[in-house]
């Protein structure tokens, strides 16, 4: 059974890092691209970072740019996000999710979500 | 600009159909996009690969009430037999040049 484990989230203060963690398992991990996405409270499903199976490729969006790092652990079946200056619009739940093996590469499983709240 | 639009809500009674609508903006209308469902308080779930000819493949253990088509633009879930526990937001997905695009969600009550 495919499963993504997110965790490491928490209060912050603005200007504050933290990093993320996503546990995989049930897959062979190192052969599958991730993404992270994040919800503000009450509002859509927002992408923000795709690495692809080797590393090699790795996009971000715009309002994230420069301030988060997406990585990935093969010995730890692990996907990580590295997140600093942290700003009030960057609250809400982070989800990791899995690129389908298909050409798509659209998603299709993701986790629990692990809640990042940044506040004074 | 790729964009992905969703009417914010949707309702139909216990039983009956449902169809839900995603637009894809102009000079878009042969990407492939994804369904995925967002129960209360869960983490969302793929539902399914919709093409643009209407041919779809389904997540794992989708049940076979949920069924997608497709017509120029615009890409559609339909739910049959609706349940209870299909009261959950939806919302559609599809990529392209490097990045990903969520269209806004549709809240669908079940009466």
């Amino acid at each position: 059974e495919v499963q993504l484990v997110e965790s490491g989230g928490g209060l912050v203060q603005p200007g504050g890092s933290l990093r993320l963690s996503c546990a995989a398992s049930g897959f062979t991990f190192n052969t599958y691209n991730m993404n992270w996405v994040r919800q503000a409270p009450g509002k859509g499903l927002e992408w923000i970072s795709y690495i692809s199976s080797s590393s090699s490729t790795i996009y971000y969006a715009d309002s994230v740019k420069g301030r988060f790092t997406i990585s990935r652990d093969k010995a730890e079946n692990s996907l990580y996000l590295q997140m600093h200056s942290l700003r009030d619009e960057d609250t809400g739940v982070y989800y990791c999710a899995r690129t389908h093996s298909d050409s798509s590469r659209l998603f299709d499983y993701w986790g629990q979500g692990t809640l990042v709240t940044v506040s004074s | 600009q790729l964009v992905l639009t969703q009417s914010p809500s949707a309702s139909a009674s216990l039983g009956a159909s449902v169809k839900l609508t995603c637009t894809l903006s102009s000079g878009h209308s042969s990407f492939v996009i994804a369904w995925h469902q967002q129960q209360p308080d869960k983490g969302p779930r793929y539902l399914m690969r919709l093409n643009s000819d209407g041919s779809h493949i389904k997540g794992d253990g989708i049940p076979d009430r949920f069924s997608g088509s497709s017509s120029g633009a615009e890409r559609y879930l339909t739910i049959s037999s609706l349940q209870s526990e299909d009261e959950a937001d939806y919302y559609c997905q599809t990529w392209g040049a490097g990045i990903w695009v969520f269209g806004g969600g549709t809240k669908l009550t079940v009466l």
